[in-house]
């Protein structure tokens, strides 16, 4: 059973930086595309970051370019996003999504507030 | 403002067939595959359509999906009181070189 499970959420000041881990089970990781995706309280999805299986190409969405970046060890059937320079309106919660947004975890909670 | 266009609400009584549109342009629907996903209240969205029209194992056939040009729609047939969450359409966008979402479409049942 394919199973992701997001951790690293948590208040966080605004400027300061988190990073958010997603471990996979379930699949062969190392041959699909991974995906961050977030949703803000009482709002709608948003495609946040995503990276091919062997890491050569990653993807942002414009609202978080600059300040993100995604990883991943495939030897750790991992994946990663480091949030840097947070602000208020990253304050969501973050799923971590398999290729094609085909299987999501339950997501990790990010607030970024003083 | 979302770039794939989903209007923000539904209804329909059980057993009857609703639809839900999404509207977008050439750089996404025009030329890409739409997938369209299913949030109940309080968890995580799961696929539920993909590549316009197909269904991942274990999704009822009441699903299904269609696209015309620029626009997509999902159709639910035999509507269930489990039906009632939030469905949201993606694509691929050429231009913003990144996947995007509709704002998403609350279904009520009645």
């Amino acid at each position: 059973e394919v199973q992701l499970v997001e951790s690293g959420g948590g208040l966080v000041q605004p400027g300061r930086s988190l990073r958010l881990s997603c471990a996979a089970s379930g699949f062969t990781f190392e041959d699909k595309s991974m995906h961050w995706v977030r949703q803000g309280p009482g709002k709608g999805l948003e495609w946040v970051s995503g990276i091919s299986w062997n890491s050569g190409s990653t993807g942002y969405a414009d609202s978080v370019k600059g300040r993100f970046t995604i990883s991943r060890d495939n030897a750790k059937n991992s994946l990663y996003l480091q949030m840097n320079s947070l602000r208020a309106e990253d304050t969501a919660l973050y799923y971590c999504a398999k290729e094609n947004f085909a299987k999501w975890g339950q997501g990790t909670l990010v607030t970024v507030s003083s | 403002q979302s770039v794939l266009t989903q209007p923000p609400s539904a209804s329909g009584t059980p057993g009857q067939r609703v639809t839900m549109s999404c509207s977008g342009s050439s750089s996404n629907l025009g030329f890409n595959t739409v997938n369209w996903y299913q949030q109940l209240p309080g968890t995580a969205p799961k696929l539920l359509i993909y590549s316009n029209a197909q269904r991942p194992s274990g999704v009822p056939d009441r699903f299904s999906g269609s696209k015309s040009g620029t626009s997509a729609s999902l159709a639910i047939s035999g509507l269930q009181s489990e039906d009632e969450a939030d469905y949201y359409c993606a694509a691929w966008d050429d231009s913003l070189n990144g996947w995007v979402f509709g704002g998403g479409t609350k279904l009520t049942v009645l």
